[in-house]
């Protein structure tokens, strides 16, 4: 079945960054692209942004550009994002999922971000 | 980008009851290829999202025919029918027509 695995909770300070994955399974890793959510404690959902893992072609919310960073490893079927100088308003749980035919129809457990000093 | 203004924020709801949630968009969600790109989500307790409803009334693999989708242009809903207790949890719309994707606040569906 299609499965979406996504690395642990961090804890992390202001200023620096993290990056977390996103392991596919279940389904051809390069025909769907990769979402990334941002859900902040108690709040809605946010996109951030997509990447094609088959192209590498990148589209990312006009509000996350130099924030957030995504790349793929298409060896071993893995979506990264990379978040750059956390704020404390960068704690949240990141979801990746994937889409098709624009809906994202699978998604990952989520990984959440603790930015604190 | 466009604004998803979903009502009401919460609804109480008897087991075995229906309700209804609304979803309006700022702009029409009819894609340049004739599809409308809205999609409804139900995030339970401590879970992640989870796809119900996509191109406005089409319902995903495994959902229940409880569940239904309607609408067009920038005026949504959905209805759920003989509500259960798997059923509760916040409900979430959101449009793929037009980047970035956005969703709208959410509407927390509880038992009376």
């Amino acid at each position: 079945q299609v499965q979406l695995q996504q690395s642990g909770a961090e804890l992390v300070k202001p200023g620096s960054s993290v990056k977390m994955s996103c392991k596919a399974s279940g389904y051809t890793f390069t025909s769907y692209y990769i979402y990334w959510i941002k859900q902040r404690p108690g709040q809605g959902l946010e996109w951030i942004g997509r990447i094609g893992p088959g192209s590498g072609d990148t589209n990312y919310n006009e509000k996350f550009k130099g924030k957030a960073t995504f790349t793929v490893d298409k060896s071993s079927s893995t979506a990264y994002m990379q978040l750059s100088s956390l704020t404390p308003e960068d704690t949240a749980v990141y979801y990746c999922a994937r889409s098709a035919a624009r809906v994202m129809d699978a998604w990952g457990q989520g990984a959440s971000v603790t930015v604190s000093s | 980008d466009v604004v998803m203004t979903q009502t009401p924020v919460s609804l109480s709801v008897s087991l075995g009851g229906q309700v209804s949630i609304s979803c309006r968009s700022s702009q029409s969600l009819v894609h340049n290829n004739g599809n409308t790109y809205l999609s409804w989500y139900l995030q339970k307790p401590g879970q992640s999202p989870q796809l119900l409803i996509y191109k406005v009334s089409n319902r995903f693999s495994g959902i229940s025919d409880r569940f239904s989708g309607s609408g067009s242009g920038t005026d949504f809903t959905l209805k759920i029918s003989r509500v259960e207790p798997d059923d509760l949890g916040v409900y979430y719309c959101g449009q793929g027509t037009q980047y970035p994707w956005t969703f709208g606040g959410g509407t927390k569906l509880e038992l009376k």
